[in-house]
């Protein structure tokens, strides 16, 4: 069982590019999130999806893009990088009852650098 | 929306001695609160969590936490830590919608 796999490890792109990070679990979690991890702001959530088909924004969603076809992919678009984009991010999902008490599982990051 | 804080940025702390990561949380809803782990270049994993009952909850590694509904903290201790500890602590709280806040994170170093 390999839980949660994102994909680049890491990345440096050129501000403007298009770039989407992937994210694949194979928990059968309804709920799935991605964050960005800045030094000195902790985790913030860019987006979520609570089931399959459906999204929702979170506290820093500005310049970035989901979607959520089927229940195993989250992925993460930028439309044009930005310099500010340069994060690391993680993508979470949590149990199928997706309620509040449950635990997010974290992917192992996507370093990204935009020059 | 909530908020979590974590009063303290950086822990240094000598092998062996006892460590406490203070947590304090926002809120006017009843709330779950987790602490994670974050090993270096590595994703996070879940220490302990309070969801109801016994206020005092414990976790993995040796790790046990209080929740204080009065003070609204969660605060992570440990007795004796190993250099093996050395890692960023989160706290965090989720609600009935089911988002979650973290903190901004504690990074605890084990000095030999």
């Amino acid at each position: 069982i390999a839980g949660i796999t994102q994909a680049p490890t890491s990345q440096i792109l050129a501000a403007g590019r298009r770039m989407t990070l992937r994210c694949t679990q194979d928990m059968r979690h309804n709920a799935m999130y991605w964050y960005r991890q800045d030094l000195g702001l902790g985790l913030r959530l860019i987006h979520y999806s609570n089931t399959a088909g459906t999204t929702g924004k979170g506290e820093v969603p500005d310049g970035y893009s989901v979607s959520r076809a089927n229940t195993d992919d989250f992925p993460l678009t930028l439309a044009s990088a930005v310099p500010s984009q340069t994060s690391v991010y993680f993508c979470a999902s949590s149990d199928p009852t997706g309620g509040a008490d449950n635990e997010q599982f974290f992917g192992p990051g996507t370093r990204l650098t935009v020059l | 929306a909530q908020s979590v804080t974590q009063l303290d940025s950086q822990v240094p702390v000598f092998e062996e001695a006892p460590v406490e990561l203070r947590c304090n949380y926002s809120s006017s809803v009843s709330v779950y609160l987790f602490w994670y782990v974050q090993y270096p270049n590595q994703g996070l994993q879940l220490l302990l969590k309070y969801l109801s009952g016994s206020t005092l909850v414990k976790g993995i590694n040796g790790f046990e936490a209080e929740f204080n509904k009065s003070q609204t903290s969660f605060h992570l201790r440990k007795p004796s830590v190993h250099i093996s500890d050395t890692a960023e602590y989160f706290c965090a709280v989720s609600d009935t919608g089911n988002q979650f806040y973290f903190g901004t994170g504690t990074s605890l170093t084990v000095i030999p």
